[in-house]
């Protein structure tokens, strides 16, 4: 079974258009994120919920909206889509909580490619 | 703010030769480090996490070393194969569990 799932694989849209990017673990995980990864192949982080609670926030656009229902699930919604916002996005997930001070690995999803025309 | 740096950004040899890869980092509070492989147009897969308090890990063909005095990680790949062809990334963590990526090497490995 996977461990981190993320849907859809691929995503094309149009400019304007508002899509959802879903993510599932179903490793107990307490900790959930999600990063972007530009052209030049770069990660940054963009959000990480604790249990449903959002806890990092980056200098994302307020187009971006997550949304954790319960702990095994992240998604990622995004409003009037813009060209720059094409790139792959990875949702991840540890066990570890930000305030525990634990050292726990990321585990990785296979990522979304989303193209916005 | 933490900034992560890999050098060579990309990297060819013959299969069978030995290699290392480079990480550095500017702010050496880390919690650990971690080097994660990436292939096409695929997620990433996470090779090896060294701890802090740690000197190295290995797994296999794999070996990493931390030196957090001097933000300095290497990844020693031992009798590189072709199915070692990948990027290679690593990653800082610090405080509120976030990772700090680098560019990544690209390795290929020629048969």
């Amino acid at each position: 079974d996977t461990a981190v799932s993320q849907t859809p694989k691929y995503l094309v849209t149009q400019m304007g258009n508002d899509k959802s990017i879903k993510c599932e673990q179903n490793l107990g995980h307490d900790t959930m994120y999600w990063y972007k990864q530009d052209s030049k192949k770069f990660l940054k982080i963009m959000f990480s919920y604790n249990n449903k609670e959002l806890i990092i926030n980056e200098t994302v656009p307020n187009r971006f909206s997550p949304k954790s229902p319960d702990k095994a699930h992240l998604n990622l919604h995004i409003n009037s889509l813009e060209l720059g916002d094409s790139a792959v996005y990875f949702c991840a997930s540890s066990p570890s909580g930000p305030t525990s001070g634990r050292i726990y690995e990321q585990y990785f999803g296979p990522g979304t490619r989303l193209t916005v025309t | 703010k933490q900034e992560v740096t890999q050098i060579p950004a990309a990297l060819s040899v013959p299969e069978g030769e030995n290699l290392v890869l480079n990480c550095s980092f500017t702010d050496s509070a880390i919690y650990n480090l971690q080097w994660f492989r990436q292939d096409p147009g695929k997620g990433l897969t996470s090779l090896l996490l060294i701890q802090s308090s740690q000197r190295e890990q290995t797994s296999g063909r794999l070996n990493a070393s931390l030196d957090k005095s001097s933000g300095r990680s290497t990844l020693y790949i031992a009798a590189s194969q072709p199915g070692d062809s990948a990027t290679y990334l690593c990653a800082v963590k610090t405080g509120a569990n976030n990772l700090f990526f680098g560019t990544g090497t690209r390795l290929t490995v020629i048969p």
